[in-house]
Order: structure tokens, then sequence, then C-alpha cells
């Protein structure tokens, strides 16, 4: 299964800006970054994914570096709600499945 | 916004019973997944399960679990024979073709 990267954990301040790395260096040209998170007692949550170009939407954003070795997902302005484990996820061409690694553990301070 | 419900929310059995957890998927939805947490540990995959059939398992996936469409809504994980190990949160996830999968928010299953 695809490998990825992150930190075991991260923490911010409640309105400010996060920035969660994902380090997915033997990523192949058509595998997409797919970013889910998951907060307490709840199942996952989809976020955000892309392929080559950065990628916005109502959650967050997705930077993905030019050689796509690595990525990180912005959120531009946590807030409490925002605190749970971000799993970034190699999902791999034709695969339906997602495969989650220990993901980052994001806690946000009031 | 179409959610993915499974029931019940918290299963006690004792060692050796049969389980059967259920989901009920998006309704447009072709791919369906069980995935299992144990507690502090990491998402894992279960079984993948596409046009009545199983697409793909993990090792975890043995002869005692088996997976089920019973009806045009309803998607079920039964376990034969729980044992002590199986003790574990049960995600229930569906999807269309390559689109983001759809969790739900689980199944507490705890065997005494």
């Amino acid at each position: 299964d695809a490998k990825t990267t992150q930190p075991n954990s991260m923490e911010s301040n409640e309105e400010e800006p996060v920035h969660l790395p994902c380090n997915h260096s033997t990523i192949s040209g058509t595998d997409y970054i797919h970013w889910y998170r998951q907060l307490p007692s709840q199942g996952p949550e989809y976020v955000i994914h892309g392929l080559t170009s950065n990628v916005n939407n109502r959650m967050a954003s997705l930077a993905i570096a030019e050689d796509r070795k690595s990525s990180t997902l912005i959120l531009h302005r946590a807030t409490l709600r925002d605190a749970a484990v971000y799993y970034c996820i190699e999902k791999l061409q034709g695969a339906q499945k997602l495969v989650f690694g220990q993901g980052t553990r994001l806690t946000i301070n009031p | 916004e179409p959610e993915v419900t499974q029931t019940p929310s918290h299963q006690v059995t004792q060692m050796g019973q049969e389980v059967i957890l259920r989901c009920v998927p998006i309704s447009n939805h072709l791919y369906f997944y069980w995935y299992r947490q144990i507690l502090g540990q990491k998402v894992e995959f279960l079984v993948s399960f596409y046009n009545n059939e199983i697409s793909e398992k993990s090792e975890i996936f043995d002869d005692q679990f088996s997976v089920e469409r019973p009806d045009g809504s309803n998607f079920t994980l039964k376990i034969r024979s729980t044992k002590l190990e199986d003790s574990a949160m049960y995600f229930c996830a569906s999807s269309r073709n390559n689109s983001p999968l759809h969790f739900g928010n689980g199944t507490r299953l705890t065997v005494t």
C-alpha cells in the first residue's frame, strides 16, 4: 500500500491558519492525494483531494508541490470544531478503497 | 445532505455469539465498504463490495466475516463467532465510482 508521512500531532490557536504537511515521496503520476479527517467519536470525513494543481473548497485548500512529493492541507481560519485527526492518503489509480495511516492529531487552543 | 447511517450505535455481545452490523449507504452509490478501528489505533480496511460481490478484502476479513446486501438499501457485516479482539468501532462507507468515500458514524462493538 502507498505510504504517506505526517507529523503525529500539531497544535494551533483558534482563528489562525493551520498548515498540515504530508510527504508522499513515492507517489506515482496518476495517484491522487486525498485528505480526510476524523472528529472525536465520528467516522472519517472527506476534506479535499487533488492531483497536481492546488485545490480549494469550502473546508480547506490543498497545496501540492510541483514534484508532487509533498502536499499541505491549509485550514484558513481554524475553529475549535477543526480539532480532529487529519489523514493524508494516496489513492491509487483504479483503486476504490482508502488506506489510512496514523494521521496528524490537530489540537486547537481557544 | 444524504448520509450513511449505521445501526446499532453500540452492540454488546458475548464471545462466540454472532453479530450483524447494519448500514444504509447513500442511495445512488455503487461501492460499499467496511472498516474497523480498534480503540486508539488507526482505521483499518476490511472489505469492499461492488456489483453484489466482494471486490477486495484485507487479511483481517477471514472466514468469520461476511457481507451482504440483502435488499436495495441495506449493507450488512456479519461476524459469525465473535472474539474479544473483535471489539472495535466498525465503520461503513459508500461511494460512487472514483469519488470520495462517505462514512457513517460507526457501531461500537464490545465483546465480553
